[in-house]
C-alpha cells in the first residue's frame, strides 16, 4: 500500500514568510508524529497526534510553530515568520495504533530552506 | 530523560565482511529500541525493534541487533555487508514514561561499504 507522503518535498522561503507543510499518513494509522532533522543530526521530536488530538507538543521550538490534524488523517505543520534557524528537513511519521510497541513509518520529508 | 549515543560518525567495511554499528542508550524504565536506515533524499526506513524477549533481534535486509541490558547497548550487525547497505543508520529509543510515544534518535552513523 501507499506509504506516508509529504508535500512539498522542497520549500524555499524568505525570512519572515509563513509556510505550511503537509503530511498524508498511511490510511488507518491513528498516531502521527512530526520531527525536525537539522543537517548532520538525527531527527528531533516536535509534536504527536492521536487521531485529531494533539497529545504532545513539547518539542515545538517556539510559538511560531503550529500543527493540526483536524479530521484525524492529514496533518499540517505551519511555521510563521520563518527564521534561518528553521531550515531543516521536516519528517512526518505515522503508526498504526497508539502505544510504544509499534514502529513509526516515515515519509520522505520536506526540506525547508529559509533565505 | 532518555538518550541515545552512536559513538562512530562513520564505519567503513569491505563488501562481504561483517559489520557492526554501535548504539548505547539511557532510559529510566524498560527500553524500547529501534534501528532505522536513511538513504539520500528519502525518509527513514524501519529495520528492526527490540521490545522484550530474545536479546537477538532479526530485521529487514539481513540485519540483526543484539540487546545487552548490562552494557545498555543495542548494536546493529550484519554477517556480510553489501555495497547497497551504504547509508545513514539511526538508533532510537522510545519514551517509556506516561503515554508519550516519541522517539529519541542518536546522531546517526554513516556506513560505507566498499568493493
Amino acid at each position: 500500500g501507499a506509504g506516508v507522503s509529504q508535500s512539498p518535498r522542497y520549500k524555499v522561503a524568505k525570512r519572515g514568510q509563513d509556510v505550511a507543510l503537509r503530511c498524508d499518513p498511511i490510511s488507518g494509522h491513528v498516531s502521527l508524529f512530526w520531527y525536525q532533522q537539522a543537517l548532520g543530526q538525527g531527527p528531533e521530536f516536535l509534536t504527536y497526534f492521536q487521531n485529531e488530538a494533539q497529545l504532545d507538543k513539547s518539542g515545538l521550538p517556539s510559538d511560531r510553530f503550529f500543527a493540526e490534524r483536524p479530521e484525524g488523517s492529514v496533518s499540517t505543520l505551519k511555521i510563521q515568520r520563518t527564521q534561518q534557524e528553521d531550515s531543516a528537513v521536516y519528517l512526518c511519521a505515522s503508526s498504526l495504533v497508539q502505544g510504544r510497541l509499534y514502529e513509526q513509518y516515515f515519509g520522505p520529508g520536506t526540506r525547508l530552506t529559509v533565505t | 530523560a532518555q538518550s541515545v549515543a552512536q559513538p562512530e560518525d562513520q564505519v567503513n567495511v569491505a563488501e562481504g565482511n561483517p559489520l557492526t554499528v554501535k548504539c548505547t542508550y539511557s532510559v529510566s524504565g524498560n527500553p524500547y529500541l529501534f534501528w532505522y536506515v536513511q538513504y539520500p533524499n528519502r525518509g527513514l526506513q524501519f529495520l528492526l525493534k527490540y521490545i522484550t524477549g530474545d536479546n537477538l533481534v532479526k530485521g529487514s535486509y539481513g540485519f540483526e541487533a543484539e540487546f545487552n541490558k548490562s552494557q545498555t547497548s543495542f548494536h546493529l550487525k550484519k554477517p556480510s555487508a553489501l555495497v547497497s547497505d551504504s547509508a545513514l543508520y539511526f538508533c532510537a529509543v522510545r519514551d517509556t514514561t506516561g503515554t508519550a510515544s516519541k522517539l529519541t534518535f542518536g546522531t546517526g552513523t554513516r556506513l560505507q561499504v566498499t568493493l
